[in-house]
């Protein structure tokens, strides 16, 4: 049972380079979400998905787009990277409402 | 996470006892939790509380909540070592999201 498991753990893009990030979990949970955690400013929502087929907006969308298209997969893409996006970024699921969030490792993204 | 504000950092003697406080803005979050984070690793619930109790203890942890003031506070007694990480307050504000604070980093000097 590995939990939430996140690749890559590591990358270096340069400015205007697309790329995907892809979370998946094997706990059957409903709701995933993504992160981004930068110093002196805790965690703030991306994007987040309450089901198959589903997502939505969280406090930071813009620049990022998203797809959760089985269950266990949500993925986080950068159209065109900006410096602006230099990050660690942060997958989490939970089972339904208001119960434990599962995070995985985290992807820390460097954008040149 | 402006939320939810917390202070930034934490330094403890090991044996003593740590708190960290929280104060947080929405007066209809029903969970209020503890994450923390060790370095290089993802956020791991440490506890929570439910909005209708003042008091949780854990072990070593003891949540205190005051609802009237917004404020929580995680006490971690005879603090380790392996306690030195950052801890982050976070609070359900709607619906599926939970916001964090910008999170404490607590160092454990021997």
């Amino acid at each position: 049972n590995a939990g939430v498991t996140q690749t890559p753990k590591f990358r270096v893009l340069k400015t205007g380079q697309s790329m995907t990030l892809l979370c998946a979990q094997d706990m059957n949970h409903e709701y995933m979400y993504w992160y981004r955690q930068d110093p002196g400013m805790g965690l703030r929502l991306i994007h987040y998905s309450v089901g198959e087929g589903t997502t939505a907006k969280g406090e930071v969308p813009d620049g990022y787009n998203v797809s959760r298209l089985k269950k266990q997969n949500f993925l986080l893409g950068l159209e065109s990277a900006a410096p602006s996006q230099t990050s660690v970024y942060f997958c989490a699921s939970t089972k339904r409402q208001n119960t434990e969030a599962f995070f995985g490792q985290g992807t820390r993204l460097t954008v040149v | 996470g402006e939320d939810v504000e917390q202070s930034l950092f934490l330094s403890v003697r090991e044996g003593d006892s740590s708190v960290i406080n929280c104060t947080y803005t929405d007066s209809s979050s029903t969970y209020l939790y503890w994450y923390k984070q060790e370095p290089g690793a993802g956020l791991q619930l440490l506890t929570y509380i439910f909005s209708n109790m003042d008091m949780k203890q854990d072990q070593r942890l003891t949540v205190l909540l005051n609802k009237k003031d917004k404020h929580l506070s995680l006490r971690i007694a005879d603090t380790q070592t392996g306690d030195s990480a950052i801890y982050f307050c976070a609070e359900n504000t709607w619906a599926y999201k939970l916001s964090f604070g910008a999170g404490t980093t607590v160092t454990v000097r021997a």
